[in-house]
């Protein structure tokens, strides 16, 4: 069964520095690593999809890489602002029936 | 487009009500979620639909807790009786499945706002 963990839950930090949030899965057999951000009272939405066959993937600001071998994915976010204050969520695709199992994320405060 | 749309958005009932979530997927998406997230657990997937077909119910907790897709543009999570330890939210979420049944890894994942459900 996969398990995915997230370190650390919560991370407090200074607006304009970079940042960096882990995942961990315990099955490599994945079919794409998936970052979500919620907001307090909000569902999800969807940062970035890394498939199997791919390292990483960029989108303004974030960057996320995966290493399958090593079961581990990053989020590395550059000049952290007080609007990235959120909780982040990775979510690894599992073979079979392709459902997302998640960690439980880390919740991001960036202050002014 | 108005994206994944729960309804309600906040729900208090008391222990051994009837509880009636509903979701509306977004349009020409063939794949429906139930998850449920809770501060010990974080998100918990309850049931799987594929082409308005449950694929995988293996999550549902107990026999308290059923769901149902009648057609393509929407889906229910009911449970009854209601207990306290069901307290959590509740999120929808679709995605376009282009193989049936099964991801090829390319599928996002649109999420609802969630439905906020307390029972007393």
């Amino acid at each position: 069964k996969q398990e995915v963990t997230q370190i650390p839950a919560a991370l407090s930090v200074p607006e304009g520095e970079n940042l960096v949030l882990n995942c961990s899965f315990t099955d490599s057999a994945i079919y794409n690593l998936q970052w979500f951000r919620q907001d307090p009272g909000k569902g999800l939405t969807s940062l970035l999809l890394i498939q199997s066959s791919q390292r990483e993937q960029t989108s303004g600001r974030l960057n996320a890489s995966l290493d399958k071998s090593s079961g581990r994915s990053t989020l590395y976010i550059a000049a952290s602002q007080p609007g990235d204050s959120a909780t982040y969520l990775c979510a690894a695709m599992n073979s079979g029936y392709s459902t997302l199992t998640f960690g439980k994320g880390t919740m991001l405060l960036v202050s002014p | 487009d108005a994206g994944v749309i729960q309804s309600p958005r906040h729900e208090v009932t008391e222990m051994g009500q009837e509880v009636t979530l509903r979701c509306k997927p977004i349009s020409g998406h063939n794949s429906l979620f139930w998850y449920r997230q809770t501060m010990m657990r974080g998100l918990e997937l309850l049931i799987y639909f594929n082409n308005n077909v449950p694929i995988d119910d293996s999550g549902m907790p107990e026999d308290r807790f059923s769901a149902k897709m009648p057609n393509a543009s929407f889906s229910t999570l009911k449970i009854q009786p209601s207990e306290p330890r069901d307290s959590a939210v509740y999120f929808c979420a679709s995605s376009l499945r282009l193989r049936r049944g099964i991801g090829t890894g390319v599928e996002k994942l649109f999420f609802g706002s969630g439905t906020q459900l307390s029972v007393l």
